[in-house]
């Protein structure tokens, strides 16, 4: 069926460091692909997507694309801040279905 | 309105009673979902409503959990006989039909004691 495999946390880094979570993914179709965050005390907001394979998805720095040949879509950052600390979820979509959600992985950073 | 609105944001109840946990999309979007997050854990699907299709309730976790949507808009999840184990934050979003991003509310944390 389908699903998403995420990245295992918790992930501890210093600020201004490089970040990668990992996301791979199985879809019977072609989904959308999107990553959510969860600040702390908050609900899930979205933070980016991509709807076809080679798309990048980008916002507040970060950025994640579509490899349909490896079904993977990785959250990357270049550079850390402190108020980057949250949750983060990866999740696909197909038309008609619900939303398939990774088990979160929670990023805390440090100064 | 703006956002997808939950009520209450919070509830406590004693085991064993009904409750009752509403959703208000934002206007126009014809796909509703409910999930729950317990502490420390991922988002469990529970159910999705699509326009006026039958929902799919393959995530309800027991026939004590049920869910309407009226008038393809609000939304209440009922949890009957409510256990300790129901205690988590029930999450509702909305979205346009197809493969776009979801909006979800704050949320209802339901603490049954």
């Amino acid at each position: 069926g389908d699903s998403v495999t995420q990245m295992e946390g918790p992930v501890t880094l210093s600020e201004e460091a490089f970040l990668t979570i990992n996301c791979t993914y199985t879809a019977t179709g072609y989904p959308s692909l999107f990553w959510y965050v969860q600040y702390p005390g908050e609900g899930l907001q979205l933070l980016l997507k991509a709807t076809k394979a080679d798309d990048k998805g980008s916002n507040k720095g970060f950025e994640a694309t579509y490899r349909k040949e490896t079904t993977s879509f990785h959250l990357e950052k270049g550079s850390v801040q402190v108020s980057d600390s949250a949750v983060y979820f990866c999740a696909l979509k197909l038309t008609g279905n619900q939303f398939y959600f990774g088990t979160g992985t929670s990023l805390t950073v440090i100064p | 309105g703006a956002g997808v609105s939950q009520s209450p944001s919070n509830k406590v109840t004693e085991k064993g009673k009904d409750v009752e946990l509403r959703c208000d999309p934002i206007s126009g979007h014809t796909a509703l979902y409910w999930y729950r997050q317990s502490l420390g854990q991922g988002l469990e699907f529970l159910i999705y409503f699509q326009g006026n299709s039958a929902p799919d309730k393959s995530g309800l976790p027991s026939d004590r959990f049920s869910a309407e949507r009226t008038g393809g808009s609000v939304s209440t999840l009922t949890i009957q006989r409510t256990q300790q184990e129901d205690s988590a934050v029930y999450l509702c979003a909305s979205s346009f039909y197809g493969n776009t991003e979801a909006f979800f509310g704050q949320g209802t944390r339901l603490t049954v004691v």
